[in-house]
């Protein structure tokens, strides 16, 4: 059984389409993720989601847009694509507050062209 | 704010051999640590982690990493490494008692074991 599930592993795209990426996690936990690794494996935090409402944004730009259905989901939306966000995009997930560990997806690798 | 640093970007190492892959961090308040692996097109996985007490802690596979908070150190250790072990490690601090649990990586280490 996977806990944290993201769909599609792979994709490819041309600049200027919106694409979104998928993630549940089945461990009940309260929080879920996106943390984006670039070309050079540096791995840093895009968004937060406490039971459906937004915890951090990080500054990214408004052409990402998250949406958090249920606690077990947190969906990824890109508009308009640049080549720049060629990335692999991790979803992650971890119990309440208070505790410390999170569980990674397997990765979206995204190849904007 | 937080920040890490590995200052090695790849460890080359022989099977068998010992290696040490290190992590620094920065921070004006207390934090949670951690090592995380991941294996070639794969996504992370919790290797190891410190919150509290004992200063060395263990991974089931050998990895063991030691707290210095007088060096702000967190390294990574293993006395006899394995084809297997080839992977990119990252370390990543977590603020304690934050409002989230936001880790902060540092920019990773490709560990590369040889036969």
């Amino acid at each position: 059984d996977t806990a944290v599930s993201q769909t599609p592993k792979y994709l490819v795209t041309q600049m200027g389409n919106d694409k979104s990426i998928k993630c549940e996690q089945n461990l009940g936990h309260d929080t879920m993720y996106w943390y984006k690794q670039d070309s050079k494996k540096f791995l840093k935090i895009m968004f937060s989601y406490n039971n459906k409402e937004l915890i951090i944004n990080e500054t990214v730009p408004n052409r990402f847009s998250p949406k958090s259905p249920d606690k077990a989901h947190l969906n990824l939306h890109i508009n308009s694509l640049e080549l720049g966000d060629s990335a692999v995009y991790f979803c992650a997930s971890s119990p309440p507050m208070g505790t410390t560990e999170a569980f990674f997806g397997q990765g979206t690798r995204l190849t904007v062209v | 704010a937080q920040s890490v640093t590995q200052l090695d970007s790849q460890v080359p190492v022989f099977e068998e051999a010992p290696v040490e892959l290190r992590c620094n961090y920065s921070s004006s308040v207390s934090v949670y640590l951690f090592w995380y692996v991941q294996y070639p097109n794969q996504g992370l996985q919790l290797l190891l982690k410190y919150l509290s007490g004992s200063t060395l802690v263990e991974s089931i596979n050998g990895f063991e990493a030691e707290f210095n908070k007088s060096q702000t150190s967190f390294h990574l250790r293993k006395p006899s490494v394995h084809i297997s072990d080839t992977a990119e490690y990252f370390c990543a601090v977590m603020k304690y008692g934050g409002a989230t649990n936001k880790l902060i990586f540092g920019t990773g280490t490709l560990l590369a074991v040889q036969p």
